[in-house]
C-alpha cells in the first residue's frame, strides 16, 4: 500500500463544475503540501497545510490530521485548472512523499 | 527575483555513460532537493542538500548522487547509465526550514538509449 494514495486519479470535469480531489496518508507528517503540475513538467506549489483550511482565489485546501486525509477543491473550474494535481506529504526525515497525482481536464 | 534554474533542459545519453545535472536555486534559499518523476513511479524523492551537506537521502542506489557548493547551487550525477534512469529530474530549493514551500525547477529530461 502506497504511503499517499490519491483519488480519483482522473477527473474530467465541465467548466464551472465544483471539482474535490482527495489525499489520504499513513505516515505521521510535518505538513501537507498540493501541487500542480502541468504538461511539460513545471511544478507549482499550491498549498502547505498542516492544519485545518487555506484559501486562494478559486482553490481550498482541508486536512483532517486525526484522519489523515485532505482534499483539493476547486470552485468554478476553467479549462486553465487542467493539470495534474499531486498531494505530498513532509515526512519525518524532511523528504516529500508523494501521491500518483489525479490528472484534471476541464471541459469547456 | 529568478526562479530555480535547471541545465540542461534535455539530454539524451547512452547506457553505462555518467550524466550531471545542474540547479540553481533561488537566492537566499539554501536547500536544495532532488526529485525523479516516472511514468511508472511518480514523483520519488533523491536526496537533499542544505547548506554543502546532504541533510536527507531516499532510497536509490549509489549511482545516483549530488553536492552543493557553497552558493547553494547544486549538481546531481548519475554513473553507470540504466534504460530505467530515463525519466523527468526535477529539483527544489527553499529556505530550509523543515515544511518551508519549496519552489521547483521546470525539470530536466534525460532520455537513456
Amino acid at each position: 500500500k502506497n504511503e499517499v494514495e490519491q483519488s480519483p486519479q482522473n477527473l474530467t470535469a465541465q467548466e464551472g463544475e465544483f471539482i474535490t480531489i482527495n489525499c489520504s496518508y499513513s505516515v505521521g507528517i510535518s505538513a501537507l503540501h498540493w501541487l500542480q503540475q502541468h504538461p511539460g513538467g513545471g511544478i507549482v506549489s499550491l498549498f502547505m497545510l498542516s492544519s485545518g483550511k487555506k484559501k486562494h482565489g478559486r482553490l481550498i485546501a482541508t486536512i483532517n490530521i486525526q484522519e489523515k486525509h485532505s482534499s483539493l477543491h476547486i470552485t468554478a473550474s476553467h479549462p486553465r485548472d487542467s493539470a495534474v494535481y499531486i498531494c505530498a506529504v513532509g515526512g519525518s526525515q524532511g523528504n516529500l512523499i508523494f501521491g500518483k497525482g489525479t490528472k484534471l481536464s476541464v471541459k469547456p | 527575483k529568478a526562479g530555480v534554474t535547471q541545465t540542461p533542459r534535455y539530454l539524451i545519453k547512452t547506457r553505462g555513460q555518467q550524466v550531471t545535472l545542474s540547479c540553481s536555486p533561488i537566492s537566499g534559499h539554501r536547500s536544495v532537493s532532488w526529485y525523479q518523476q516516472t511514468p511508472g513511479q511518480g514523483l520519488q524523492f533523491l536526496f537533499e542538500y542544505f547548506s554543502e551537506t546532504q541533510r536527507n537521502k531516499g532510497n536509490f542506489p549509489g549511482r545516483f548522487s549530488g553536492r552543493q557548493f557553497s552558493n547553494s547551487r547544486s549538481e546531481m550525477n548519475v554513473s553507470t547509465l540504466e534504460l530505467g534512469d530515463s525519466a523527468l529530474y526535477l529539483c527544489a530549493s527553499c529556505h530550509g526550514g523543515r515544511g518551508d514551500t519549496q519552489y521547483f525547477g521546470p525539470g530536466t529530461r534525460l532520455t537513456v538509449l
